[in-house]
């Protein structure tokens, strides 16, 4: 159980160029996200899919897309990088249900990619 | 209320000494809170959570308080460890709409000294 993965771990982009972010899951979870954490302060939510098929705006979605095809993976597009984009990415991923008596609802993280964008 | 400046907040204490990190949260519909750690290069990884129908909840070795009143949680590590240092975040959680979201602090960073 591998948990959420992400590839790649490291990149360099130039302004201009653009790339796509893959992040896998293997616990069969409804939700998945995408935020960007930047020196110094919390992360911030780009997208976010309640489910295969959908996906919805977060707080920072300029100049990013994202799809969900499958309920595995979820990917994050750069379609032009720019050198504000330049930052941490963090994939998550939680289950559907809502708050259970006793159960955590926590969201579960991947290791992050780091992006520089010159 | 948050840091939006480019250096974290830190606490520096010895080891074996008890650590209490504090956090401001925004919104009080907010019904479930959260403390991540986050080490150097890794993904925030959960410590333990509260409902908003607790002021008090343990784990081992640490306890997080809420205080609903003035919107102020804290995260208490007892006999902190060198493995505690990182980057402390709280995340308050609301379900809006067909989600549950998680807004985050800009953290905490603590550091053990030997």
């Amino acid at each position: 159980n591998a948990g959420v993965t992400q590839t790649p771990k490291f990149r360099v982009l130039k302004t201009g160029q653009s790339m796509t972010l893959l992040c896998a899951q293997d616990m069969n979870h409804e939700y998945m996200y995408w935020y960007r954490q930047d020196p110094g302060m919390g992360l911030r939510l780009i997208h976010y899919s309640v489910g295969e098929g959908t996906t919805a705006k977060g707080e920072v979605p300029d100049g990013y897309n994202v799809s969900r095809l499958k309920k595995q993976n979820f990917l994050l597009g750069l379609e032009s990088a720019a050198p504000s984009q330049t930052s941490v990415y963090f994939c998550a991923s939680s289950p559907n249900t809502y708050i259970l008596a006793g159960e955590p609802n926590e969201q579960f993280f991947g290791p992050g990619t780091r992006l520089t964008v010159l | 209320g948050e840091n939006v400046g480019l250096h974290l907040p830190t606490l520096s204490v010895q080891e074996g000494d008890n650590s209490i990190i504090n956090c401001a949260y925004s919104n009080s519909a907010s019904d479930y809170f959260i403390w991540y750690k986050q080490e150097s290069g890794k993904g925030p990884q959960f410590i333990i959570d509260i409902r908003s129908n607790m002021d008090k909840r343990q784990g081992q070795r640490v306890t997080v308080l809420l205080n609903k009143t003035v919107k102020h949680l804290s995260l208490q590590i007892a006999a902190t460890q060198p493995g505690d240092s990182a980057v402390y975040f709280c995340a308050e959680n609301f379900y809006g709409g067909a989600t549950n979201k998680l807004i985050f602090g800009t953290g905490t960073l603590l550091a053990v000294q030997p």
